[in-house]
């Protein structure tokens, strides 16, 4: 099966926490990417990441962070001293190639609530 | 970054007409395009792929006789919800990407669809 897990719905943390959004992922695929994408509450979803399968350096931007781990299949998402601006729904996907296409596959998202 | 311009952003219509939706890269050609539709408070579910000059390839489950997808240039696709009904009204999303390998979907700001 080729599926991506957010096992997390919601999230609630106060400014200034730090706060990790996970996700785990299953393919087949020996060679796959790996997104977050943020949607607003304006709806529009926001390139946040994208990471090869045979890259598992972690990676920081600023105040987000990406932890890569291939031996348990995820790649959580943290986030450093939040704000209220975090305050959206977070998917996380998985590119595999089926039949010679590319196809993306989304989590169910965790919503995060940035509390003042 | 890229750019993903999809109009109309919201629109109202009667039950039995058509509506349709565009989606424009606007800097960059896009090979592919993908239509999503998000439920409230759900993921993202893949309506179909389509390739530039080609027909769209859709999901299982989605009437290709009822999302009419053409992408007749490297800018621009349309979705058309032909006869809609109400259980037609959702959150329809366009993505967008280049031909290279590492390219990321970058996504419109959706078009959320009410048929009364």
């Amino acid at each position: 099966a080729q599926k991506v897990t957010q096992a997390q719905t919601e999230i609630s943390v106060v400014e200034k926490e730090d706060v990790t959004l996970d996700c785990v992922y299953e393919t087949r695929d020996t060679t796959y990417y790996l997104f977050w994408y943020k949607q607003p509450p304006s709806g529009e979803l926001v390139f946040l990441i994208r990471r090869n399968s045979f890259d598992e350096q972690n990676e920081i931007s600023g105040r987000y962070s990406w932890n890569f781990q291939k031996s348990t299949s995820s790649f959580n998402f943290t986030i450093t001293a939040s704000q209220v601006v975090d305050s959206a729904v977070y998917f996380c996907a998985l590119r595999v190639t089926t039949s010679g296409t590319y196809k993306y596959i989304f989590g169910t998202g965790t919503r995060l609530k940035v509390l003042a | 970054g890229a750019v993903v311009s999809q109009h109309p952003s919201r629109v109202i219509c009667k039950s039995g007409t058509s509506v349709k939706i565009e989606c424009r890269s606007l800097d960059f050609q896009a090979t592919t395009m993908f239509w999503y539709r998000q439920f409230p408070k759900q993921s993202l579910m893949l309506m179909a792929t389509s390739n530039e000059g080609s027909k769209a390839t859709y999901e299982q489950g989605v009437e290709k006789d009822k999302f009419l997808i053409n992408h007749a240039s490297l800018t621009l696709s349309t979705l058309t919800v032909t006869s809609a009904h109400p259980e037609d009204s959702s959150f329809y999303i366009c993505s967008a990407r280049s031909g290279a390998v590492n390219s990321p979907l970058h996504f419109g700001n959706g078009t959320r669809l009410t048929v009364t």
